[in-house]
């Protein structure tokens, strides 16, 4: 079937060390940002969100951190698995923007065994 | 419980032909939305749907294409005589209500092909 993100940025690791992937966004008037995972032939699966007025946020094996200064978010996976391969995308909603979220590029993540 | 479905899953037909894509949201969710997703990028904003509110069509790229959504359930994504850049993976996503922080959950898609 097609493949999502064939010429994305790629970070690849190995299996059991935690990744990062960095996002840089556009809109200094946003106000709440979501990483999602998406895997080959699916849609983007919901990961983790952050509002604003926070900069980190834990969740299972997942942090995401949130530097206002230089509009830059960041997706850190704690023990990566073969199934945390995939490409990730951030989104940001602009304030006032009712729930509508502006995607950025995606990175692809590839684990090895 | 049973996320967004979309159908069909796959779409392959000729230029110039007009095509129907159907979303079936998160039951409950009073928000809807569809994105357009070409190859190796991200996620295009097309329209939203909010209650009975009247739809943002703000990212539909031209008038061949148009949304429509009955009540707070399915929602039908026409696209008129297709051109062969309409390929893409078409996304439906619904959320809780708009405004809030509320993620969007997103279908499979429907990967349409124009020959």
């Amino acid at each position: 079937g097609e493949s999502v993100g064939l010429h994305l940025p790629t970070l690849s690791v190995q299996e059991g060390d935690n990744s990062i992937i960095n996002c840089a966004y556009s809109n200094s008037a946003s106000d709440y940002f979501i990483w999602y995972k998406q895997e080959s032939g699916k849609g983007p699966q919901f990961i983790i969100d952050i509002r604003s007025n926070m900069d980190k946020r834990q969740g299972q094996r997942v942090t995401v951190l949130l530097n206002k200064t230089v509009k830059h978010l960041s997706l850190q996976i704690a023990a990566t698995q073969p199934g945390d391969s995939a490409v990730y995308f951030c989104a940001e909603r602009f304030n006032n923007a009712g729930n509508m979220l502006t995607f950025g590029g995606g990175t692809r993540l590839m684990v090895k065994p | 419980g049973a996320g967004v479905s979309q159908s069909p899953s796959n779409k392959v037909t000729e230029k110039g032909k007009d095509v129907e894509l159907r979303c079936d949201p998160i039951s409950g969710h009073t928000a809807l939305y569809w994105y357009r997703q070409r190859l190796g990028q991200g996620l295009e904003f097309l329209i939203y749907f909010q209650g009975n509110s009247a739809p943002d069509k703000s990212g539909l790229p031209s008038d061949r294409f148009s949304a429509e959504r009955t009540g707070e359930s399915v929602s039908t994504l026409t696209i008129q005589r297709t051109q062969q850049e309409d390929s893409a993976v078409y996304l439906c996503a619904s959320s809780n209500r708009v405004g809030g922080n509320q993620p969007q959950h997103f279908g499979d898609g429907t990967r349409l092909s124009i020959l």
